[in-house]
């Protein structure tokens, strides 16, 4: 059974870091692109970054690029996302999330999420 | 940077089909994907590759694409669907979400 099981939300002061983890099983973690995807509190979802499975090409949206990094452990089944200089607008729950083997089939696999509260 | 629009709110009485419509410039030269979020709980693929219903989704779940507008038609809607629905494409590298779309079965 395939699993995905986020780590490591909190609260945290505007300017502070955070770091995510996301532990897999289930599947075979090194064939997979994973994607990290947040919903602020009563609004939709927002796709925030993706990584290749060899970790060799990483794309983020543009509100988090220099601010956050995805990266990933194939040989832990382990996905982070290190979130630096937070904002109030990062306030959200994030969800690790597995696109499928075939990009266009979408992101098969989602986790229970974590949610990150950034206030003074 | 490209967009996805989608209505707010449907609403549908039971047994009825429900259409959620997701538009955005020649979107029927994309793959769409829908997802379905209940209260509380993570996000469910429904619907990828603008067709296609993943093991487990219901046949009553089913999708279109086609010229600017991707739609999921809900048929025979049950009050189990009541939900907030997404679609998703792809704009190169980057994923994009709609807004989404509240159902109300009622």
């Amino acid at each position: 059974e395939v699993q995905l099981a986020e780590s490591g939300g909190g609260l945290v002061q505007p300017g502070g870091s955070l770091r995510l983890s996301c532990a897999a099983s289930g599947f075979t973690f090194n064939s997979y692109w994973m994607t990290w995807v947040r919903q602020a509190p009563g609004k939709g979802l927002e796709w925030v970054a993706n990584i290749k499975q060899d970790g060799s090409e990483k794309h983020y949206v543009d509100s988090v690029k220099g601010r956050f990094t995805i990266s990933r452990d194939n040989a832990k089944n382990s996905l982070y996302l290190q979130m630096n200089s937070l904002r109030a607008e990062d306030a959200a729950v994030y969800y690790c999330t597995r696109l499928s083997l075939n990009f266009w089939s979408g992101f098969d696999y989602w986790g229970q999420g974590a949610l990150v509260t950034v206030s003074s | 940077s490209y967009e996805l629009t989608q209505t707010p709110s449907v609403s549908v009485s039971p047994g009825q089909t429900a259409s959620i419509t997701c538009s955005g410039d020649k979107l029927g030269n994309r793959y769409t994907c829908w997802y379905q979020q209940k209260p509380g709980q993570s996000p469910l693929l429904v619907i990828h590759q603008d067709t296609n219903r993943p093991s487990g989704i219901p046949e009553r779940f089913s999708g279109s694409n086609s010229g600017n507008t991707a739609t999921l038609t809900i048929s025979g809607t049950q009050a189990m669907d009541e939900a907030d629905y997404y679609c998703q494409a792809w704009d190169s590298s980057t994923v994009i979400f709609g807004g989404g779309t509240k159902l109300t079965v009622l």
